[in-house]
């Protein structure tokens, strides 16, 4: 089965600075990559995701990197902004075309004006 | 916009009582998911139900059970509430991941603590 591991539980980013996020995984057979948010008292809102058959991804100041020989995804903000301070989560299928998803134990994000 | 509501947003439980988190969709997703959030630990999977009447062991079953006797309904039950299932548990709902733009939708999520 798929894991995902966030080794950094927490980054610190000073507002206008480029934010970096790490995810690694263990099985190279995947379909797709998800990134996911999360207020405190709210639950994860989807952010942006990746194929199997990409390298990049982008949507507006969201970027997320694959890097496959590495087995190794990052999400990239820029500029980061005070409403990015959240828990992020990157998550994929436990297997190749599963249902479920495995998700990593989160980076907490915090802004620095 | 998916919908997803969990009944309560904080509960306060005994020991050994059995408890009831409910959870109802509103875009008619055939998936539908409990997790458990804890500090370090991510979200684990505890249940998962693709179909009415349907449903799959996730990672943390063990003194946990699950209902779906409708669609948009999801039920997570806690037979005797233990202190170890204090956590914030968080339904969720989706297409079936035939595509990567299949995303999760989350409810809010149910802050329980057990006493």
């Amino acid at each position: 089965d798929q894991q995902v591991k966030q080794n950094s539980p927490s980054l610190s980013v000073q507002e206008g600075r480029i934010s970096i996020l790490n995810c690694d995984y263990t099985n190279s057979m995947f379909d797709y990559f998800l990134w996911y948010k999360k207020y405190p008292a709210e639950g994860p809102t989807f952010l942006i995701s990746i194929s199997s058959i990409k390298d990049k991804n982008e949507d507006g100041r969201f970027t997320v990197f694959l890097n496959k020989s590495a087995k190794h995804l990052s999400l990239h903000i820029v500029p980061s902004q005070p409403g990015d301070s959240a828990v992020y989560f990157c998550a994929g299928p436990v297997f190749q075309g599963a249902q479920k998803l495995v998700f990593g134990q989160g980076t907490r994000l915090t802004i620095n004006p | 916009d998916v919908k997803v509501t969990q009944s309560s947003r904080y509960l306060v439980k005994r020991t050994g009582e059995k408890v009831f988190l409910e959870c109802v969709q509103d875009m008619d997703h055939e998936n539908m998911f409990w997790y458990r959030q804890d500090p370090g630990l991510g979200l684990r999977l505890i249940y998962f139900s693709y179909d009415v009447k349907m449903k799959e062991k996730g990672d943390i079953p063990e003194g946990y059970s699950v209902s779906r006797e409708k669609k948009e309904r999801f039920s997570l039950i806690l037979e005797s509430a233990s202190t170890n299932q204090t956590s914030m548990y968080l339904c969720a709902s989706s297409l079936p991941q035939r595509r990567y733009n299949s995303p999760l939708h989350f409810g809010n999520g149910t802050r329980l603590t057990v006493t």
